[in-house]
């Protein structure tokens, strides 16, 4: 069965605080990859793809490892308004061929000040 | 910026009653996909639809469900008879191919009581 799995957290860290989140697959023909961001009761938003050189957006890093089929997410100086659940999304192929965002459970992010 | 819409927000229904929820995707959009999270849980795949038929459905979308493109821009999900395990957020998401991003719908609260 294809997972994708991630630490749920809480992850409880203080305003300007840096935080990583994991995130693995077992599907190692994954093609796409992303990471969302969800607020209590609200749409998943994407927050950043992710390449295979790793990506910046800000205090935002992005970083992928095929061999490991692992995924990783940087925040740096936490921001109050960074408080969210973090969703590790995985393009996979379905049976019937098609791809299919896969998403795991979610890492809970709580900034404090 | 084009968006997903969808109605109606919240849905209260009885058990056994059909329910209609209705999206309008992101209009040059051509993959389109329905998924639920009952509260406190991940968001799980429930169905694709490309080329007007569906690509992909997951062990969820059973009997009870159908979806359907109606006209040019909305696409509906049907649900002929509801149970009260039915009760979760049912989010509708589009994207212009296979490997880009999808866009989420705000999402429709359905509680069956």
């Amino acid at each position: 069965r294809k997972e994708v799995e991630q630490d749920p957290g809480p992850f409880n860290v203080p305003e300007g605080a840096t935080v990583a989140f994991n995130c693995t697959y077992s599907n190692s023909a994954s093609q796409s990859f992303f990471w969302y961001r969800q607020d209590c009761r609200k749409e998943p938003k994407l927050l950043m793809s992710v390449y295979s050189s790793g990506n910046e957006d800000g205090r935002f890093t992005a970083q992928l490892n095929r061999a490991s089929q692992y995924i990783s997410l940087l925040i740096r100086d936490s921001k109050l308004s960074d408080s969210a659940t973090y969703l590790c999304v995985v393009n996979e192929r379905a049976s019937g061929g098609s791809y299919i965002p896969t998403f795991g459970r979610g890492t809970s992010l709580i900034v404090h000040p | 910026e084009p968006e997903v819409t969808q109605t109606p927000s919240h849905q209260v229904t009885q058990m056994g009653q059909e329910v209609i929820l209705r999206c309008v995707p992101i209009s040059n959009h051509l993959y389109f996909y329905w998924y639920r999270q009952i509260l406190g849980q991940k968001v799980e795949f429930l169905v694709s639809f490309y080329n007007n038929e569906i690509s992909e459905k997951s062990e969820i979308f059973d009997d009870q469900f159908s979806v359907e493109r109606p006209d040019g821009s909305n696409f509906t999900l049907k649900i002929r008879s509801t149970k009260l395990e039915d009760s979760a957020m049912y989010f509708c998401a589009s994207r212009r191919t296979e490997q880009e991003t999808q866009y989420f719908g705000p999402g429709t609260r359905l509680l069956v009581l």
